[in-house]
């Protein structure tokens, strides 16, 4: 397993202006992503970042609007830029801890409010 | 592509009482799956997961899951139902394909509430 934190856990930001959030993990991962659950939904994944790579993006999101840092291998951010009220969501951080076991590790979210 | 389905938005059970939650899944290769819950205001837990082997799994918190493959089916359930156990659960599925993995894509969730 792995202990992941994000800061911030919540904000509530103005239109217009950038946001990033961080995530550390309490042991070197290979493979971090970043998702958003937007009001009432699923899951979405935004990107998979990987330390030492650019980071990879789904469709729909792209490293202008969602610019990812991956330095090392226990540390990501994410930055939210130029926010608008549709970007209100919580983005959450997660960590493969192994290629073989399946399963993501969860942060417990940042929660952002856009006004 | 893969995908994943769980048809009902909410399941309502009264304490005490077995519980169902649904999933049904779609990959190209062969699935892993996983049972995941989300408390209030909280990030997501891990719950079980089936990637080989017996098709019942058990995990966390006294839940199963049983894996159906000629029904692309991963249900989640527990025989007794607790309060604390109303929470929103989702279901995920990642596609292992090629000798690699694929991404991790959730189900839209189901909000579990229990009744005392």
């Amino acid at each position: 397993s792995a202990v992941i934190s994000q800061k911030p856990s919540r904000d509530i930001c103005q239109r217009g202006t950038s946001l990033t959030i961080q995530c550390q993990v309490d042991s070197q991962v290979t493979m971090m992503f970043w998702y958003r659950q937007q009001p009432g939904q699923s899951l979405t994944l935004i990107a998979t970042a990987n330390q030492g790579s650019e980071a990879t993006y789904e469709s729909g999101f792209v490293i202008d609007k969602f610019p990812i840092s991956r330095p090392n291998l226990t540390f990501s951010t994410l930055t939210v830029s130029n926010m608008s009220p549709e970007d209100s969501s919580i983005y959450l951080c997660s960590v493969d801890t192994s290629e073989y076991t399946g399963e993501l590790f969860f942060g417990e979210g940042s929660r952002l409010t856009v006004l | 592509a893969q995908s994943v389905a769980q048809p009902e938005d909410q399941v309502n059970v009264a304490e005490g009482n077995p519980l169902t939650v649904k999933c049904t899944y779609s990959v190209s290769g062969n699935p892993y799956l996983f049972w995941y819950v989300q408390y209030p205001n909280r990030g997501l837990q891990f719950l079980l997961k089936y990637i080989t082997g017996d098709n019942l799994v058990k995990g966390s918190y006294g839940f199963e899951a049983e894996f159906n493959k000629s029904q692309t089916s991963f249900h989640l359930k527990k025989p007794s139902a607790l309060v604390s156990d109303s929470a929103l659960y989702f279901c995920a599925v990642r596609d292992f394909y090629g000798g690699s993995q694929g991404n991790l894509i959730f189900g839209k969730g189901t909000k579990l509430s229990v009744k005392p």
